[in-house]
């Protein structure tokens, strides 16, 4: 059953703390992606990532890091640097050849406590 | 620099009737133009793809959409709304340095029974 997984569904940070959310794919993509999605505002690239090892900053990158040790994992981790991290965490992948066609998670849900 | 706007926030259609979500876009060069849709508390998911060719292109669930060069337009339309059809539509683009699609702010479409 291929497809692209993220846990938890639903996650709680109080502050000053560090958080880290899993993203990881079965699908043999060697791209794969972070998205911040707040309402009214679409989706907003935080990080990416087309090789192992290698990872580039998205449009809204402060206050996150990512590491990209293996091809089929991913994860975010929220750091305290961020000041409003509420929001819809999606994560996705693609072929490095169709990076249009990108497959979604479910998404990570992060509530401030 | 390359955009997609969305100017509709919500588009309210009575179930049966044609459907439409619009989409402009600036890009330089050619344009590569998707939309995706997003049902709640889910990731997102491909639609269908505009990349050279035929103005109009057919994708999934019987949604297809029209290339307009003059009107910098790519309108999302389906002939016969289905309640089912209510999600979150986004449209994106394709461009960039490193291949980066850019989503737009996404239209909420609401189908009546």
């Amino acid at each position: 059953d291929g497809g692209i997984t993220q846990s938890p569904k639903y996650l709680f940070r109080k502050e000053g703390q560090n958080v880290t959310l899993s993203c990881e794919q079965n699908l043999n993509h060697d791209a794969m992606y972070w998205y911040r999605q707040d309402p009214g505002q679409g989706l907003r690239l935080i990080y990416y990532s087309q090789i192992v090892n290698d990872f580039q900053k998205g449009d809204i990158a402060e206050g996150y890091s990512v590491s990209r040790e293996k091809k089929e994992s991913f994860p975010l981790t929220v750091t305290s640097a961020q000041k409003n991290p509420t929001a819809f965490y999606l994560c996705a992948s693609s072929s490095l050849e169709r990076v249009e066609t990108q497959y979604f998670g479910p998404g990570t849900r992060l509530l401030v406590l | 620099a390359q955009s997609v706007a969305q100017p509709e926030d919500q588009v309210n259609v009575a179930e049966g009737n044609p459907l439409t979500v619009k989409c402009t876009y600036s890009v330089s060069g050619n344009p590569y133009l998707f939309w995706y849709v997003q049902y709640p508390n889910r990731g997102l998911q491909f639609l269908l793809k505009y990349i050279t060719g035929d103005n109009l292109v057919k994708g999934s669930y019987g949604f297809e959409a029209e290339f307009n060069k003059s009107q910098t337009s790519f309108h999302l339309k389906k002939p016969s709304a289905l309640v089912s059809d209510s999600a979150l539509y986004f449209c994106a683009s394709l461009g960039g340095g490193y291949q980066k699609v850019t989503f737009g702010t996404g239209t909420k479409l609401q189908v009546i029974p």
